[in-house]
């Protein structure tokens, strides 16, 4: 069936530094949301990337979804302490499911000031 | 304030005992789901709701029970034939209409069961 797999599973950075989260399917996705998750807290909806080659942007975030429409990619630029987290791109199951997630386990974000 | 609420936001309960948690949204929305998430881990859907009267199970079902009598309700049940209730549960919703079916999440109850 559909997977998809988000590398690294976990990534340390100092403030200040870059990260790049990074979700390969096997095979093509109709979109592609991504969540954050704070420690203790609950998903949020960051954003949804539908076109082929499509890049979005949010102030210091920018999301990028594949040409073949099988990865998409998530970087942050300048990492603050407000940027940890659990990072998710769920599966969208598609069909008559459609709006059905499949989360995998993300990526979790530590920042060290 | 629109959105979507949970209680209580920590549960305790005893073996053997079933507990229900409660899950409302007053944002309009026909889809609801639910959600176990452990440790350190990914969120697994228990099941989901698209209309109500009807609902789905999910990737982990055994164990839990659900109903969608109104729209603005989905309340999860933990029987006690789960076998390691012990979690964090996340109540969602989503729209049906529109291709962009972002889910609001509710801020969680933790079940600690003894």
């Amino acid at each position: 069936g559909q997977q998809v797999m988000q590398i690294p599973q976990y990534q340390h950075v100092q403030e200040g530094e870059d990260f790049t989260t990074y979700c390969n399917s096997s095979t093509t996705l109709s979109n592609i949301q991504w969540y954050k998750q704070r420690p203790g807290g609950h998903p949020v909806f960051l954003i949804q990337l539908v076109k082929s080659g499509e890049v979005k942007k949010q102030k210091r975030l920018t999301f990028q979804f594949g040409e073949a429409k099988k990865n998409s990619s998530l970087h942050i630029t300048a990492t603050q302490t407000t940027d940890v987290g659990t990072y998710f791109c769920p599966l969208n199951a598609g069909g008559t499911s459609y709006g059905k997630l499949t989360f995998g386990q993300g990526t979790i974000l530590t920042v060290h000031p | 304030d629109g959105g979507i609420t949970q209680s209580p936001k920590y549960l305790f309960r005893k073996e053997g005992q079933n507990v229900t948690l409660s899950c409302e949204q007053n944002l309009n929305h026909d889809a609801m789901y639910w959600y176990r998430q452990d440790p350190g881990q990914g969120l697994r859907l228990i099941y989901y709701s698209q209309i109500v009267n009807d609902f789905q199970k999910g990737d982990i079902a055994e164990g839990y029970s659900v109903s969608r009598e109104k729209k603005e309700s989905f309340p999860l049940t933990v029987t006690s034939a789960q076998k390691n209730p012990t979690a964090f549960y996340l109540c969602a919703s989503s729209r049906r209409d529109q291709t962009l079916r972002e889910q609001y999440f509710g801020p969680g109850t933790r079940l600690t069961v003894t």
